[in-house]
């Protein structure tokens, strides 16, 4: 399966952009970028996906490099609510599980 | 719509006893999947179900683990003879297709633990 490499943590300050990277150097032509956020004591909550072209939506956007090997998750004006552990995650064979690392822990400060 | 519901949200079980966590997928969502987080790790696979088959068990411990999605009700992780090990969060995500190119909705977890 293949892998997916994060810092483990930065921190921003509220209304600044954030940009989170993530490395997957061993990604395969059908494995799909996911980014979910998990909240303290709460369950992973979905932000965006994408396979080779940039992606936005209203909570963020995903920024995929030319030979998808790394990805960024950009959050424009960061907020204290999303002070969370942010994970990249890649899709893997024919069922589409979920392989998590250990993900970005971002702060945020007012 | 009501979102992915789990239950119980805290459950507390000696050595040796029976633990079983239920999960209500979204209306319509065909797909659910298991995973279990332990203190301070990211979320592991455990399994993949669609209704009455299981697809994909290559995450879940061989023995005292089972999981369940009949036609009608939840879906349900059993797990026999818990050890403290066991202890733990786990999570039931449901879609309405396979999680490759579309979002996974997450209940809030089941904490499982074994005293």
């Amino acid at each position: 399966d293949a892998k997916t490499t994060q810092p483990n943590s930065m921190e921003s300050n509220e209304e600044e952009p954030v940009h989170l990277p993530c490395n997957h150097s061993t990604i395969s032509g059908t494995d799909y970028i996911h980014w979910y956020r998990q909240l303290p004591s709460q369950g992973p909550e979905y932000v965006i996906h994408g396979l080779t072209s940039n992606v936005n939506n209203r909570m963020a956007s995903l920024a995929i490099a030319e030979d998808r090997k790394s990805s960024t998750l950009i959050l424009h004006r960061a907020t204290l609510r999303d002070a969370a552990v942010y994970y990249c995650i890649l899709t893997s064979g024919n069922n589409r599980k979920l392989i998590w690392g250990l993900g970005t822990s971002l702060a945020v400060n007012p | 719509n009501a979102g992915v519901m789990q239950n119980p949200r805290h459950l507390v079980r000696r050595r040796g006893q029976e633990a079983r966590l239920r999960c209500s997928p979204m209306k319509g969502h065909s797909h659910v999947y298991w995973y279990r987080q332990l203190p301070e790790e990211g979320l592991k696979f455990m399994v993949y179900l669609q209704k009455e088959n299981i697809i994909d068990e290559s995450g879940m411990p061989k023995e005292r683990f089972s999981a369940e999605f009949p036609k009608e009700g939840p879906s349900i992780l059993r797990i026999q003879q818990v050890v403290r090990g066991d202890s733990a969060a786990y999570f039931c995500a449901s879609s309405p297709f396979s999680t490759g190119n579309t979002e996974a909705f997450f209940g809030q977890g089941t904490r499982l633990t074994v005293v």
